[in-house]
């Protein structure tokens, strides 16, 4: 099916653990973005890419890696995973940037808990 | 003070009630704003882009205040299916990646 997808939906580490969520988008759009949603807070961003093989730091992106080597697939690496990085992430793509507006696509979310 | 505010709420509605949210920004540069709702435990989705001249769609209504900085949604006659919680979202300028998101504002609509 067509649109964007995240796996796995949930996932349970240990403190110290490489975890890697997954993102895959069937569109094309040249932007992806990876946030992450606690509470009291909004949806903060940890890293996005602009193409494949361009990708920069958001708000939060300590402790974090990603990579976009194909246009469709924008995985998000937590090196060593810690309880305070327990959250849900939520993939999201765009099509071009240089339009003033643009809507965001949100995929379902991974619910990651760090114990 | 936070790039994106908004009021956590819950407003809790009868059904076929007004109800209104604001959400306030401090960026004077910002150019696009949304309003996306969000499920419990899903992912947000795009309720309506905002428009400096304001605009409709249907039972919502979305108004943009620069000189004030503030967006407002306006749900008329509301509906169980309205409850969930509603996402400010603000752009800067044109070509940058940065959206902000405010916490969002809860609504519960009830029978």
């Amino acid at each position: 099916d067509a649109g964007i997808t995240q796996s796995p939906r949930y996932k349970i580490t240990e403190t110290g653990r490489q975890v890697t969520l997954m993102c895959h988008q069937t569109w094309s759009h040249s932007y992806m973005f990876w946030y992450r949603q606690d509470l009291g807070h909004g949806l903060r961003l940890i890293y996005y890419s602009a193409a494949a093989d361009i990708t920069d730091k958001g708000e939060v992106p300590d402790g974090y890696v990603v990579s976009r080597s194909k246009t469709e697939n924008f995985p998000l690496t937590l090196e060593s995973a810690t309880r305070s990085q327990t959250s849900v992430y939520f993939c999201a793509s765009r099509d071009s940037m240089r339009l003033a507006g643009g809507e965001q696509f949100f995929g379902p979310g991974t619910r990651l808990t760090v114990l | 003070r936070k790039e994106v505010e908004q009021d956590p709420g819950p407003f809790n509605v009868p059904e076929g009630a007004t109800v209104a949210f604001n959400c306030t920004y401090s960026n004077s540069a910002s150019q696009s704003f949304f309003w996306y709702r969000q499920d419990c435990r899903k992912e947000p989705k795009l309720l309506m882009s905002v428009y400096s001249s304001g605009n409709e769609d249907g039972r919502f209504t979305a108004q943009l205040n620069r000189a004030s900085q503030y967006i407002s949604l306006l749900i008329r006659d509301s509906k169980l299916s309205d409850s969930a919680t509603y996402l400010c979202v603000v752009k800067g300028t044109s070509g940058t990646y940065k959206y902000i998101f405010g916490t969002g504002t809860r609504l519960k609509v009830l029978a």
